[in-house]
């Protein structure tokens, strides 16, 4: 397997419910991020891990807590969602050189939905 | 505040040319990204601009002007598997990326 792979691809949950997103890449990238893609919206940056060191954005809510366990892992836990978290999320990977990372490679992120 | 502008939606016929416009506000520049999004699909890198000018890619151009904090996607010789959304992105001086919304590019036979 190539590039990076998320799972699940759909995912229905309840507001009381707890879920995991999972994504790995096999690139050897040293940096692994997670973004929020509303419909006509702006991507969203929700975390970054660069070296394995987490650098979080604020406004994230912390119902959405992010797990990096190795360079090639990253795992987005999810606990009582609001339906507003309804969106598409999407994992990537990058080198990061001395002068910031390179270009993005995304994987086909998971449709989240929150009944 | 920084910020991406691009049309939300245009639509061309197969065969034709069409440009994408991207203007951007950022704090400092440092270079700026052009990914294709087809749908429920990873967007996927496609060019990258940090001096003016015009850089091209088979069908597909890119060009930058850093004074007028402009860009854009030029698509020659429309196909069919050319409709998707297309999204600037430019990095600041904290080699952040601000994302623009996208332009879901229809194309019609």
């Amino acid at each position: 397997e190539t590039g990076v792979t998320q799972t699940p691809r759909h995912l229905v949950m309840g507001m009381t419910n707890k879920k995991s997103l999972k994504c790995e890449q096999h690139l050897g990238h040293n940096a692994m991020y997670w973004y929020k893609q509303s419909a006509k919206k702006p991507l969203e940056l929700m975390f970054v891990y660069s070296l394995e060191e987490r650098v979080e954005n604020n406004s994230v809510p912390s119902r959405f807590s992010p797990e990096c366990p190795n360079s090639s892992h990253l795992f987005l836990h999810l606990h009582t969602l609001q339906p507003e978290d309804s969106a598409l999320y999407l994992c990537a990977s990058s080198q990061e050189s001395g002068t910031g990372p390179e270009k993005l490679f995304f994987g086909s992120g998971t449709q989240l939905s929150v009944l | 505040g920084q910020n991406i502008d691009q049309p939300t939606e245009m639509t061309a016929t197969e065969g034709a040319i069409v440009q994408i416009n991207c203007t951007y506000q950022t704090s400092g520049f440092n270079g700026l990204f052009w990914y294709q999004q087809h749908a429920g699909e990873a967007p996927t890198f496609l060019s990258y601009n940090v001096l003016d000018g015009l850089e091209e890619k088979g069908r597909f151009s890119s060009f930058l002007s850093r004074s007028k904090g402009y860009s854009y996607l030029l698509l020659k010789e429309l196909q069919m598997k050319d409709s998707a959304s297309y999204l600037c992105a430019a990095r600041d001086s904290n080699y952040q990326l601000i994302w623009g919304a996208g332009t879901k590019l229809i194309i019609k036979p």
